[in-house]
């Protein structure tokens, strides 16, 4: 069975720092990988997906980076602010099965 | 262009009482997921369904039951509610597979079993 483990579980930062998200997979065989974002009673949104050809995939101040052969993907939030509080979750993907999540790391940035 | 819809938003039940949570996608999507949301458990998938015509169970799929109505429609039937069923329900659609494709969430059914 496929396991995600995301860490940390919850981090808190100060506006405006740069900040990592830690995704760790137990089966390195990924097809892709995506970053999800949940707001509180909400749904989830993708942020980015990243082939497992790819090494980076990047969207505004989101940098998604891609170890396969390490099982590691990091999601990277530059220059945070408040409105990037939210539970970031990672979902590898391993071909024609169906996505497995992490738990999510909540993050809160404080003005 | 909807995305993906689900009702009801909130449902409260007691213990016994059977529901049939809907699902509805736009998007021409082939496959179309259930999945529950507990506090400290993540996302867990109940059922799955690949294509129209198909089901599979997921991790989590004892007292629950699925239909794929047609390719827009995939509903989750609770037949004997219990309060372990107390969670947020989500559901999602993939384009073709999950390989190249981003899945796309509906806002999610909280449920309520006293």
């Amino acid at each position: 069975k496929q396991e995600v483990t995301q860490i940390p579980a919850a981090l808190s930062v100060p506006e405006g720092e740069n900040l990592v998200l830690n995704c760790s997979f137990t089966d390195s065989a990924i097809y892709n990988l995506q970053w999800f974002r949940q707001d509180p009673g909400k749904g989830l949104t993708s942020l980015l997906l990243i082939q497992s050809s790819q090494r980076e995939q990047t969207s505004g101040r989101l940098n998604a980076s891609l170890d396969k052969s390490s099982g590691r993907s990091t999601l990277y939030i530059a220059a945070s602010q408040p409105g990037d509080s939210a539970t970031y979750l990672c979902a590898p993907s391993w071909g024609n099965t169906p996505l497995v999540f992490g738990k999510g790391t909540r993050l809160s940035v404080i003005a | 262009n909807a995305g993906v819809t689900q009702t009801p938003k909130f449902q409260v039940l007691k213990t016994g009482q059977s529901m049939t949570l809907q699902c509805a996608q736009d998007m021409n999507h082939n496959s179309m997921y259930w999945y529950r949301q507990d506090p400290g458990m993540g996302l867990r998938l109940i059922y799955y369904s690949a294509s129209e015509g198909t089901t599979d169970k997921g991790e989590v799929p004892n007292g629950y039951n699925v239909s794929r109505l047609n390719k827009r429609e995939f509903s989750l039937r609770l037949e004997s509610a219990a309060p372990s069923q107390t969670s947020v329900y989500f559901c999602a659609s993939l384009p073709v597979t999950a390989r190249a494709d981003t899945q796309y969430f509906g806002p999610g059914t909280r449920l309520t079993v006293l």
